[in-house]
Parts: structure tokens; C-alpha cells; sequence
């Protein structure tokens, strides 16, 4: 089975702009949460989706919005971009139905490095 | 508000020897405790989780785990570290489900292996 995908891996994009970064689950789960990275720091949750609802919210700026689609991919988007930033944003699939308690644990894809500049 | 602490941001050990990594967490209630270990450039995969029942938990690549309540610790541990151990790891806490699968994270140990 394929774990959680991402995409692109890598991306430069400039003060300003905006940029769009895509996620899929593990077939089967329908719980997608993302997390920013920061070099040096541990993750810092964003958002977390379920069946297309968003069920939370970090501590994040409007600047940064996400959806999730019927075949539970999901979209996080980041709009005028700073350079702060910069960070690897990583995707999170969980079964999210709440039960068994294995269904709350998160499987993380390999993230996309993003670099403003 | 939950947090995590991780008191130890590098930890260097030889081949074989035995590791422990600190993990403290602030939550009101039990949470679900979670560690994770990261390559460079790569994502987080998970190692261990504990949930509820039995406080010491086994996980993957033969690391071990025990939750300590009194002492709000989860500590891990491996009786004898292989080189390809070295990387990253994080401590996770998570709330019990109320809607949102939420983890907070602790800013990692980085472990160098020393041959």
C-alpha cells in the first residue's frame, strides 16, 4: 500500500506570492492534518480535516487555508507569502473515525520543502 | 495547554551502547503519547504510541517506551543503538478524540551514533 504522498517535494517561490501544496492519504483514511516545520523545531499543527469538514485549527494566520476533496486529498494553501515562511510542511493521514484508538494515529508523508525568498 | 519538552536537544552515543531520550508533557488529563524519529529530509515515521493499558509500550526497530504519570514522562529507550539510529526524534501529545487530531510536538533530540 502506498503511504501518504506529497507533492511537489520542493519549491522556491518569492515574498508575495502564493503556493499550493497537495496531500494524499493512505487509502482508506479520511482525516488529513497538516503541519509546518520549521528548521530546528519540532511541527506546529495548521489544520486538521475529516470527511471534508475542518475539525481544527492552529494558531496560523488567515494567510493559510486548506480543503479537502472527495477522494480526501487535500489542498493547503498560503497566500502572500513571507519569508518566515520557509519551512517543510508535512501531511499527516489518520483513519479519524475515532474508533478503535488506532484510527487517531497520524502517518506522515515526506513533506515539501518550501523556501521563500 | 498541553506541551512537551524535550530538555535534551543533542544526544551522542556509541554503537551499542544503551540510549534514553526524555520526553516530558503538561495535559490535565492522560493524553495519548506518541514518538516519532525523522531522517534528514525525510518525514516522521512513528515509533511507539501509548494509548491507555499497560505503561510500558514496545515499538519499532526495537525501541521501547514507558509512561510514567506521577511523573508526567514518556521516556524512550533502546538497550543497544545501532549507526543507523542516528537522526532525529520527537515526542508527541495528543488529546484523547474531541474532534480534532491535534498533536503537539516537542522540538526533538538529535542523536548522533558514534562507531
Amino acid at each position: 500500500d502506498a503511504g501518504v504522498t506529497q507533492s511537489p517535494t520542493h519549491l522556491i517561490k518569492t515574498r508575495g506570492q502564493h503556493v499550493t501544496l497537495r496531500c494524499s492519504p493512505i487509502s482508506g483514511h479520511k482525516s488529513v492534518s497538516w503541519y509546518q516545520q520549521v528548521l530546528g523545531q519540532g511541527p506546529q499543527f495548521i489544520f486538521q480535516y475529516y470527511e471534508k469538514e475542518e475539525r481544527g485549527r492552529g494558531n496560523f494566520p488567515d494567510r493559510f487555508s486548506a480543503r479537502q476533496f472527495p477522494n480526501y486529498s487535500s489542498e493547503l494553501n498560503v497566500n502572500a507569502l513571507l519569508l518566515g515562511d520557509s519551512a517543510l510542511y508535512l501531511c499527516a493521514s489518520s483513519a479519524g473515525t475515532g474508533a478503535p484508538l488506532s484510527s487517531y494515529e497520524q502517518y506522515f508523508g515526506p513533506g515539501t520543502r518550501l523556501t521563500v525568498t | 495547554a498541553q506541551s512537551v519538552t524535550q530538555p535534551d536537544i543533542h544526544i551522542t552515543v556509541s554503537e551499542g551502547a544503551s540510549l534514553e531520550l526524555r520526553c516530558n508533557y503538561s495535559y490535565g488529563a492522560t493524553p495519548y503519547l506518541f514518538w516519532y524519529v525523522q531522517s534528514p529530509g525525510q518525514g516522521l515515521q512513528l515509533l511507539l504510541k501509548y494509548f491507555s493499558g499497560d505503561t510500558l509500550v514496545q515499538g519499532i526497530k526495537g525501541f521501547e517506551a514507558e509512561f510514567k504519570r506521577s511523573q508526567s514522562s514518556f521516556n524512550l529507550r533502546k538497550p543497544s543503538v545501532h549507526w543507523s539510529d542516528a537522526a532525529e526524534y520527537f515526542c508527541a501529545v495528543g488529546a484523547p478524540p474531541s474532534g480534532t487530531y491535534k498533536y503537539i510536538f516537542g522540538t526533538g533530540t538529535r542523536l548522533k551514533v558514534l562507531a
